[in-house]
């Protein structure tokens, strides 16, 4: 059982190139996010979707965007990367709120540096 | 809006001492509160969680945490501090459900724990 697993876990890019990073998790859960981490700031949510086909704004979306077309796979594309998005990303995903089983479970983080 | 707030950057303790890492949270509703561990170069991996019943709840590690509701806090405790506990602890409370049925998770900033031996 994999769990959540994203692709690529480092990744150097030029101002201005665009890029997507992958998640796929095996648990059937429907909740998926897309966070970022950066020193002294903690975790910040980009973009969730709560189920195939819908997607939805968290706390910093500017730049990003997203997409859920199969149940497993929650993509983070970046158009035109600038230094600001340098950061580690992690993607995460959970079961619905019918659910008892509460926590999230994240994938191992992509290192992602603009130049 | 809700929040969660750890208020030290970084908790020291030597080894075989008792640890508490501290967390606060607001929001509105009943709390469904997180604890997460992140080692170097990993992703955060679930330590415990408070959904409802005792105030005292055990999870992984020999980690515990105590709720408490007056207080609004949710602090991390281990009886005896290892080296290996060594870490960057996160606390986290679930968005309280919205029309929409959405369940975000509101993580604090993040507490850097140092074991020494």
């Amino acid at each position: 059982n994999a769990g959540v697993t994203q692709t690529p876990k480092f990744r150097v890019l030029k101002t201005g190139q665009s890029m997507t990073l992958l998640c796929a998790q095996d648990m059937n859960h429907e909740y998926m996010y897309w966070y970022r981490q950066d020193p002294g700031m903690g975790l910040r949510l980009i973009h969730y979707s709560v189920g195939e086909g819908t997607t939805a704004k968290g706390e910093v979306p500017d730049g990003y965007n997203v997409s859920r077309l199969k149940k497993q796979n929650f993509l983070l594309g970046l158009e035109s990367a600038a230094p600001s998005q340098t950061s580690v990303y992690f993607c995460a995903s959970s079961y619905s709120r019918t659910s008892m089983n509460t926590e999230a479970f994240f994938g191992q983080g992509t290192r992602l540096t603009v130049v | 809006a809700q929040s969660v707030a750890q208020p030290e950057d970084q908790v020291n303790v030597a080894e075989g001492n008792p640890l508490t890492v501290k967390c606060t949270y607001s929001v509105s509703g009943n709390p469904y509160l997180f604890w997460y561990v992140q080692y170097p170069n990993r992703g955060l991996q679930f330590l415990l969680k408070y959904i409802t019943g005792d105030n005292l709840v055990k999870g992984s590690y020999g980690f515990e945490a105590e709720f408490n509701k007056s207080q609004t806090s949710f602090h991390l405790k281990k009886p005896s501090a290892l080296v290996s506990d060594s870490a960057l602890y996160f606390c986290a409370v679930r968005d309280p459900p919205l029309t929409s049925g959405t369940y975000k998770y509101i993580f604090g900033t993040g507490t850097r724990l140092k074991v020494l031996a």
